[in-house]
Formats: C-alpha cells, structure tokens, sequence
C-alpha cells in the first residue's frame, strides 16, 4: 500500500538560512513524488515533482527536493528561506502505475525575520 | 477519529450527463476544498468555501459549479460532461477556527469515468 510521511508538525528557520522539510513514501513501485505549499485560506499549489531522472528537481519560488531511492525520502529544501516561505507544505505521492494520490499531513514551516 | 468522507467512491456516467459529488468535512470543520486529478495528472485545486461562502478559485470549469451547506457539506455538480471530466475528485477540509494556518484532511476521493 502506498504511504506518505511527514515526520515533522512544524519546522522553523531563521531568514537567510536553509531549510529542509522531510518526507519518506512507500510505493509497491516507481513512485511519481512532488510537494504542494498551502498559504493561509487557499488552495494547494503545485510546487515541483519528480518522475524519473535526475535525483534533485528544482520547483517554483527557489525550491528544489532530493530524491533518494535507498532512503526512500523527498525532502524539500531551499538554500536561504524568507519569511514568506512561511506556510504548509504538502508531500505526496503515486504509483507510476495507479491512479490515486496519497498526501502526507503537512508541515507548517516557520520563518523568522 | 472521524474522517472526511466522499460520496459516491465510484461514480460512471456518459457524455453530456450530469453528476453530484458529495463531500462531507470532519466534524467541526468549517472549510472545504475540491481538487481534481486526471490520469496521469498532479491534483489541481478546483474551488473552496469557508462557513457556506467560497473562499477561493482555482481550476474550476464553468460546467461545474460548487457549494456549502449549512451543515458544511459541500457537493460539486457538474453538468454536460466531457471525456476529459475522468479523474478522481478529492475533497479536504479544514478548520480556520483553531487560528493559524489550518491542515487539509484529505477525502478518498471519488472516481468518475465519463464514457
């Protein structure tokens, strides 16, 4: 069965800093991975995937998330965060070879001035 | 605990017909979010409404349309629909009341094939 973790509630930076926010999956097969930004009252919006190739991905907003098949993680980074960074960060995934996604339950990302 | 819960979990209509996707939030919940994702597609947010009212829009064509209820039940009825409506439908939902920035609870989806 597919699974999606998110092993931290909330994440907080310094401005200026890099930042990571963790994720680890589970597929039965290849997995098709990407990370979604909630800001306060809206929508999920898309901010990068990975389906096969190079193992690190570059998104909107200067994010980028690592893939790494032996650890079975995603993690989101970004090398110097600003404070609107600030916001809820989905992880989710798919089986190349299903059809429905499953999301982690987010991390709230904090970043301090 | 209870979850999020969609109805109906499969749904299969043809080409011109009209379908209603029911949504029904966690208790206590007061917002509630549609997102559609087509095979082999990422999920794209459709449309939300926060206590009855929407509050955001995204994707949403103009054959579908969208509303709350004022038991915080929403349903999405979609109207002349297309091949291209295939696709599962999640809905989430959500609670501003706690202050902050609330978390998304995901649905099962529904999946409709339009044949």
């Amino acid at each position: 069965a597919q699974s999606v973790a998110q092993p931290e509630d909330q994440v907080n930076v310094a401005e200026g800093n890099p930042l990571t926010v963790k994720c680890t999956y589970s597929v039965s097969g290849n997995p098709y991975l990407f990370w979604y930004v909630q800001y306060p009252n809206r929508g999920l919006q898309f901010l990068l995937k990975y389906i096969t190739g190079d193992n690190l991905v570059k998104g909107s907003y200067g994010f980028e998330a690592e893939f790494n098949k032996s650890q079975t993680s995603f993690h989101l980074k970004k090398p110097s965060a600003l404070v609107s960074d600030s916001a809820l960060y989905f992880c989710a995934v798919r089986d190349l070879g299903g059809f429905k996604t499953i999301f982690g339950a987010g991390t709230r990302l904090f970043v301090k001035a | 605990a209870a979850g999020v819960i969609q109805s109906p979990r499969h749904l299969i209509k043809e080409k011109r017909e009209t379908a209603t996707l029911k949504c029904y939030p966690i208790p206590r919940h007061d917002t509630v979010y549609w997102y559609q994702q087509g095979p082999g597609q990422d999920p794209q947010f459709l449309i939300s409404f926060y206590e009855k009212m929407q509050s955001d829009k995204g994707s949403i064509p103009d054959r579908f349309s969208a509303q709350q209820f004022s038991d915080y039940h929403s349903e999405l009825n979609m109207s002349s629909l297309e091949l291209g409506d295939s696709a599962l439908y999640f809905c989430a939902s959500s609670s501003r009341l706690a202050g902050g920035q609330e978390t998304q609870y995901f649905g099962p989806g529904t999946r409709l094939l339009v044949l």
